[in-house]
């Protein structure tokens, strides 16, 4: 059964903490992604992964940072949390496929993350 | 630019009978994989149902089938004889390989409520 696991189902940080997300899958997969979910917003990319030490910025980088040391480890960092950064945050993974373009993303189960 | 527009952000629906979520996509590429997830209150994202864009025939798979019409870019999302656990936020995506072939795109989602 495929997987992909993070660290927390629920974080409270205080304002300015360096937080750490982790995100590990087992799958072999080559892409990992981070995404924040808000309401009405659906889901919006933050960074991505194609490889290990390779990162990409996605449509919302600002405020945060990755870490790919590991083929199966992602993480997120949140150098000075701030209050806006209050929301649900979710890991996936994918093969590469190259342009093929079937091969569908696996979720981790999200961190619901509140920062006060 | 929106890639995703998914139009209904709440729907009703009594058991049994079937219903239409809709989502349009936005590209210029020929080559491109839509895909259906639903999120239960749990917060996990599962995998429905893929469509390739080179696909003639609309995927199916159990109660789920997608009304693909290519023209249009729609990419509708069909639940037949709805039972109380289709309820849940519905999200669709795509895989668009035009520029970077890595990323995946999200509508804003569409919850859905299956009435006893």
């Amino acid at each position: 059964d495929v997987k992909v696991t993070q660290s927390s189902r629920y974080l409270v940080k205080r304002t300015g903490e360096k937080v750490f997300l982790e995100c590990v899958q087992d799958m072999d997969h080559e892409n990992m992604f981070w995404y924040r979910q808000d309401p009405g917003l659906g889901l919006r990319l933050i960074y991505f992964s194609y490889d290990v030490k390779m990162k990409e910025k996605g449509d919302i980088p600002e405020g945060y940072s990755v870490s790919r040391e590991k083929k199966e480890r992602f993480s997120l960092i949140l150098e000075s949390a701030s209050t806006n950064q209050t929301s649900m945050y979710l890991c996936a993974s994918s093969s590469l496929g190259g342009r093929e373009v079937k091969y569908e993303q696996y979720f981790g189960p999200g961190t619901r993350l509140t920062v006060t | 630019a929106q890639k995703i527009t998914q139009t209904q952000p709440g729907m009703f629906v009594q058991e049994k009978e079937a219903v239409t979520l809709d989502c349009t996509y936005d590209t210029s590429d020929q080559s491109y994989g839509l895909f259906w997830y639903k999120q239960p209150s749990s917060g996990e994202m599962i995998f429905l149902i893929y469509q390739g864009s080179y696909d003639e025939q609309n995927a199916t798979e159990g109660r789920y089938s997608l009304n693909f019409q290519k023209a249009r870019k729609s990419a509708n999302l069909v639940i037949s004889a709805s039972q109380l656990g289709d309820s849940a936020m519905y999200f669709c995506a795509m895989r668009d390989p035009g520029g970077d072939f890595n990323k995946f795109y999200f509508g804003s989602g569409t919850k859905l409520n299956v009435k006893p």
